[in-house]
């Protein structure tokens, strides 16, 4: 039973223009959400997170927004750039107190130059 | 740079044979992981430590042992590796106690012939 599910592999988009990554979950538990990118050959790299008592955060380009009715949140990149063709993964954490984390399948993003 | 270092960094052993995996980390944080990733799956959580001798299993345990005796040392061992257990392995740590996210490892890619 996945509980975090990314449903789009692969995405592209043009240079400048907003991308838009969406992951949904299963678990009402799950107390924060992380956005990760990865590239081919390195280990993922934090981006940004948002508490579940929230409903946006925002850093720099990057904006995650979350809707706990419909158990979705997104990944908003202002204006899209080519370094950020990357894999990206969302995480959730438990709330249990042992700090486990459940990751999505990945969207893959390329911005065309 | 959270200090974490993985080795090997590649490896091809044969099935059947034992192999072991260490993450090291050099800044002192309680929580250690090991993901596998592989196509499709995306990060999927095999054990985590919460603490020096304080281990428990996540959604892939099955086949893979871990050990913890020093803060800084997480191995993961594969007691007779299979085929199925081609991957690419990741350690992580999560920061410090109020900080949500995990620091990843660079990865050891394991092939199984």
């Amino acid at each position: 039973d996945q509980q975090v599910k990314q449903n789009s592999p692969s995405l592209s988009v043009q240079e400048g223009r907003i991308s838009i990554l969406n992951c949904d979950y299963t678990n009402s538990m799950f107390d924060y959400f992380l956005w990760y990118k990865k590239y081919p050959a390195e280990g993922p790299t934090f981006l940004i997170s948002i508490s579940s008592i929230k409903d946006k955060n925002e850093d720099g380009r990057f904006t995650v927004f979350l809707n706990k009715s419909a158990k979705h949140l997104s990944l908003h990149i202002v204006p899209s750039q080519p370094g950020d063709s990357a894999v990206y993964f969302c995480a959730a954490q438990t709330t249990s107190g042992t700090y486990k984390y459940i990751f999505g399948t990945g969207t893959r993003l390329k911005v065309l130059a | 740079d959270a200090g974490i270092t993985q080795s090997p960094r590649h490896k091809v052993t044969e099935t059947g044979t034992p192999v072991t995996l260490r993450c090291h980390q050099t800044e002192n944080h309680r929580y250690m992981y090991w993901y596998r990733q592989d196509p499709g799956h995306g990060l999927r959580l095999i054990h985590y430590s919460y603490g020096v001798k304080d281990t428990d299993k996540g959604e892939v345990s099955d086949g893979y042992s871990v050990s913890r005796s020093k803060t800084e040392d997480f191995l993961l061992t594969l007691e007779s590796a299979t085929s199925s257990q081609t991957s690419v392995y990741f350690c992580a740590i999560r920061g410090l106690a109020g900080v949500h996210e995990q620091y990843f490892g660079p990865g050891t890619r394991l092939t199984v012939t």
